[in-house]
């Protein structure tokens, strides 16, 4: 257990919908990053936030957005959904204290199905 | 962000251990050499990291040769729930709040009984 939280496990819903993935960080983490894993495409970085703020972005498409509270919890926001958006959702997080130690620790992931 | 190169697949005896090379040939001097994992459709976890130095764990060594420019992950004695797809990742020194992990292929490790 990794200590990172993801909810839904699995989200089944259709295209043209929206939904909200959301990601509990550990304790004490402050940076939340979100990445996507396809088939066809592997593991890719979508976006990271640090204390509430955006801190990176990769390959986010501009349907999907993402923001992180006060509390440091994270939702990723995906809308117009289409069918290629079918894919798993990670989150993780880091405590991002310095260069050395920035190790990061993944959820287990939303199952995001698009019929 | 350096650049890696792993072998797409490897088998490995239950109770041997397992080594899993990297090349990172383009490493510059302030990036380190990261290594996850990912058990089939579970979240990528986390193995070990080092700079320069050779790094052990409860989990693995790290043994980085002194040019920088490969590594090798050795887990010890490799049990069957070690089959996993397994990332070598070099990644930036930013500062602490920066960071993404970029995942290529990986190296499927496939430890047989």
């Amino acid at each position: 257990d990794s200590g990172v939280t993801q909810t839904p496990k699995h989200l089944i819903t259709a295209t043209g919908q929206r939904v909200t993935l959301r990601c509990s960080p550990r304790s004490g983490d402050l940076s939340v990053y979100w990445y996507q894993q396809s088939l066809d495409q592997g593991l890719q970085f979508l976006i990271q936030y640090y204390n509430g703020e955006e801190r990176a972005k990769g390959n986010i498409l501009e349907r999907f957005s993402a923001q992180q509270f006060p509390d440091l919890h994270s939702e990723l926001n995906l809308s117009s959904l289409e069918l290629g958006d079918s894919a798993l959702y990670f989150c993780a997080s880091s405590v991002a204290k310095d260069r050395a130690h920035n190790e990061q620790f993944f959820g287990p992931g939303t199952r995001l199905t698009v019929l | 962000d350096a650049k890696t190169t792993q072998p797409p697949s490897m088998d490995c005896a239950e109770g041997r251990a397992a080594n899993l090379p990297c090349n990172h040939s383009t490493i510059s001097g302030n990036e380190y050499v990261y290594w996850y994992r990912q058990i089939h459709s579970q979240g990528p976890q986390y193995i070990i990291h080092g700079l320069k130095n050779n790094e052990t764990n409860e989990m693995a060594s790290l043994i980085i040769t002194e040019d920088r420019k490969s590594s090798t992950l050795i887990l010890p004695h490799a049990t069957l729930r070690d089959t996993a797809v397994y990332y070598c990742i070099v990644r930036g020194g930013y500062g602490g709040s920066q960071g993404n992990l970029i995942f290529g292929k990986g190296t499927k490790l496939s430890v047989k009984p």
